[in-house]
């Protein structure tokens, strides 16, 4: 049974860091890229990032590029997303989500319940 | 970057109707557009991939068409539980896309 739980978000001051992981179990991990899409309160999806199926290719919204950077551990079936200089803006719900075909592109398919962060002094 | 715009950004409707929401891509996308459901409070959830591929347990009622610039999702026979917000998405360039979302509400 495909799993994937989120979890490292909580509230932060504006300018400091934060590390979301992503824990996944019940397929291969290794044959999918996973994305990150963000969702701030009361708005609509907005796509993240996305690293590939083995971590060779990274790819950032503009809005992130330069302050986030994705990583993945094929061996622990984790995919990480950090998040620098953090802005007020950047409070959104974080949802990871694995490709739903083998490789890095085709639909989302979001199998958590994402986590919370909340940008504010 | 290609926009997607979605319309109505809201609709109600009551059960057994049948409602469609349209998604214009800006540029030719072909067919790499995906749609989604978010009920209130939930994470999205895959609906049709690839512009009308159903994806596996979604019922038969939900039904993608177009390709090029122009899609439609179509519910047939609304149940209270499609009750959600409907997201459209490209994925033919970088960066993925959303349209704006449609909320559908039973009258």
């Amino acid at each position: 049974q495909v799993q994937v739980v989120e979890s490292g978000g909580g509230v932060v001051q504006p300018g400091r860091s934060l590390r979301l992981s992503c824990a996944a179990s019940g397929f291969v991990f290794s044959s999918y890229g996973f994305h990150w899409v963000r969702q701030a309160p009361g708005k609509g999806l907005e796509w993240v990032a996305l690293i590939s199926h083995d971590g060779s290719k990274r790819y950032f919204a503009d809005s992130v590029k330069g302050r986030f950077t994705v990583s993945r551990d094929n061996s622990e079936n984790t995919v990480h997303l950090q998040i620098d200089t953090l802005r007020p803006e950047d409070t959104a719900v974080y949802y990871c989500a694995k490709t739903r075909n083998f490789g890095d592109y085709g639909a989302f398919d979001f199998r958590g319940q994402g986590t919370r962060v909340t940008v504010s002094s | 970057d290609i926009q997607m715009t979605q319309s109505p950004s809201s609709l109600s409707a009551s059960v057994g109707d049948r409602v469609t929401i349209t998604c214009q891509a800006s540029q030719d996308i072909r067919n790499f557009l995906n749609w989604y459901q978010q009920r209130p409070g939930k994470a999205p959830n895959l609906l049709i991939y690839d512009a009308s591929y159903l994806e596996t347990g979604v019922p038969s009622r939900f039904i993608g068409r177009g390709s090029g610039t122009d899609f439609t999702l179509t519910i047939n026979n609304l149940q209270p539980e499609d009750i959600a917000t409907y997201y459209c998405q490209q994925y033919d360039n970088l960066p993925w896309t959303f349209g704006q979302g449609t909320r559908v509400e039973i009258k």
